[in-house]
């Protein structure tokens, strides 16, 4: 069965510091990972996609690892900010013909930033 | 602003109601997702349409249906509504039927449905 697994379930950390979210997925045949962030009320924002020949990739403050061996993903987000305090949802998808049903989300790491 | 727009924001109705929750794509893309988020829990995929056709079925209750009409807006309706069914439902769009291939889903903000 195609699973994405993502931990920690929450998490507080101090304004400034960092912190990096993981994802650990079943999903196969592979074709790429995305990381959405998903603000309190509002819906998700993509912040980064990874393909299968892709180790790492930066988005400003956010830094996203894959390991396709391991069926690994991490995200990194450096110096946090109070604005980071959002739920972090990691989405797999399948290759195939397409359609909604290839995509696999987690149930999202919920980051809180304190002052 | 992703360009999707959803309304109502919020709806409260009672059980045994049917409600009608409205989707518009973002210009130019011509599918269509419906995804239901409870609370404290993943987004669950119930929907998709392609330029006025179904194109893949989730999780989705036999009460719920949608449509895709001509200019590309959709429409979910939800009937004999249960307390269970409280949640946010979000509609998301992207360009073509392959579900974000390298374009990420665009989503709307939602609609908080509540049953009492």
């Amino acid at each position: 069965k195609n699973q994405v697994e993502q931990s920690p379930q929450s998490l507080i950390i101090l304004e400034g510091k960092n912190c990096t979210l993981q994802c650990n997925y079943t999903v196969s045949p592979f074709s790429n990972l995305r990381w959405y962030k998903q603000d309190t009320g509002r819906g998700p924002v993509s912040l980064t996609i990874m393909t299968f020949s892709e180790n790492t990739k930066s988005n400003g403050r956010y830094t996203a690892t894959l390991d396709a061996d391991t069926k690994q993903s991490s995200l990194h987000i450096t110096a946090s900010q109070l604005s980071d305090s959002a739920s972090y949802i990691c989405v797999v998808r399948l290759i195939s013909s397409g359609s909604a049903r290839q995509l696999t989300f987690g149930s999202g790491t919920q980051l809180t930033v304190l002052p | 602003d992703s360009g999707v727009t959803q309304t109502p924001k919020h709806l409260i109705t009672a059980t045994g109601q049917r409600v009608t929750l409205r989707c518009s794509p973002r210009s130019g893309d011509l599918s269509v997702y419906w995804y239901q988020q409870s609370l404290d829990q993943g987004l669950q995929f119930l929907i998709q349409y392609y330029n006025g056709e179904e194109r893949a079925k989730g999780n989705i209750l036999e009460r719920f249906s949608a449509q895709q009409f001509p200019d590309l807006h959709s429409e979910l309706n939800l009937s004999s509504l249960e307390l269970g069914d409280s949640a946010l439902y979000f509609c998301a769009s992207s360009p073509s039927f392959a579900a974000s291939g390298h374009s990420p889903l665009h989503f709307g903000n939602g609609t908080r449905l509540t049953v009492t």
